[in-house]
């Protein structure tokens, strides 16, 4: 099973900043399979990125996502205060098994 | 209005059985693939299980395996996770989402509570 590490556990930023977070596989996954959420408290996940560099539909342009092989990184250029939450990045592998990473708390400074 | 909306949550007893429902509007469930994806309490989102279109193809996390069951009925528009021998680390709030492994899960129910205790 791919195991999938989210770091830092914690980022701590102000609004207006830049938030990079990062997303290591324990062994090289496919970046077709490749996605990121975001979740608020209380709420449902939210479809960010597919296909590690994709943005879903309706996301602002300043998230984005790069990466391949086994280290994958969503960035968010212009922190606004809306995007403060946690964030998870997730994959299907070849053992078809879906894993998603531990997760990183966007917090504000 | 699309959306999912699920039910079925509750409070068990260990070793009890639920079955949850997700009830999809505004779209045709027939033409997506569906997952369960669990969340226990203060804690990140687990993969539970996945059925194909049809209901021909199904996968579960090995957590679940033999004990949960992901069905579909697409005449109703309406997916279910029937759970049984259920575990106090069965505790979560349980989502309905649609997906495909391409592009990802872009529509989530709210989520129903599973609470399972003596």
């Amino acid at each position: 099973e791919i195991v999938l590490t989210q770091s830092p556990g914690t980022l701590s930023l102000s609004p207006g900043e830049r938030a990079t977070l990062s997303c290591r596989a324990s062994e090289s996954v496919d970046s077709t399979y490749l996605a990121w959420y975001q979740q608020k408290p209380g709420q449902a996940p939210r479809l960010l990125i597919y296909r590690a560099s994709s943005r879903a539909t309706g996301i602002p342009d300043r998230f984005s996502g790069s990466g391949s092989g086994t280290d994958f990184t969503l960035t968010i250029s212009r922190l606004e205060p809306e995007d403060f939450a946690v964030y998870y990045c997730q994959q299907y592998g070849t053992s078809f098994m879906y894993t998603f990473g531990q997760g990183t708390k966007l917090e504000i400074k | 209005e699309v959306q999912l909306v699920e039910s079925g949550g509750g409070l068990v007893q260990p070793g009890g059985s639920l079955r949850l429902s997700c009830a999809a509007s505004g779209f045709t469930l027939s033409s997506h693939w569906m997952h369960w994806v669990r969340q226990a309490p203060g804690k990140g989102l687990v993969w539970v299980s996945r059925i194909n279109f049809d209901g021909s193809s199904t996968l579960y996390a090995d957590s679940v395996k033999g004990r949960f069951t992901i069905s579909r009925d697409n005449a109703k528009n309406t997916l279910y996770l029937q759970m049984n021998s259920l575990r106090a680390e069965d505790t979560a709030v349980y989502y309905c989402a649609r997906g495909s492994d391409l592009y990802g899960k872009d529509l989530w129910g709210q989520g129903t509570t599973v609470t399972v205790s003596s």
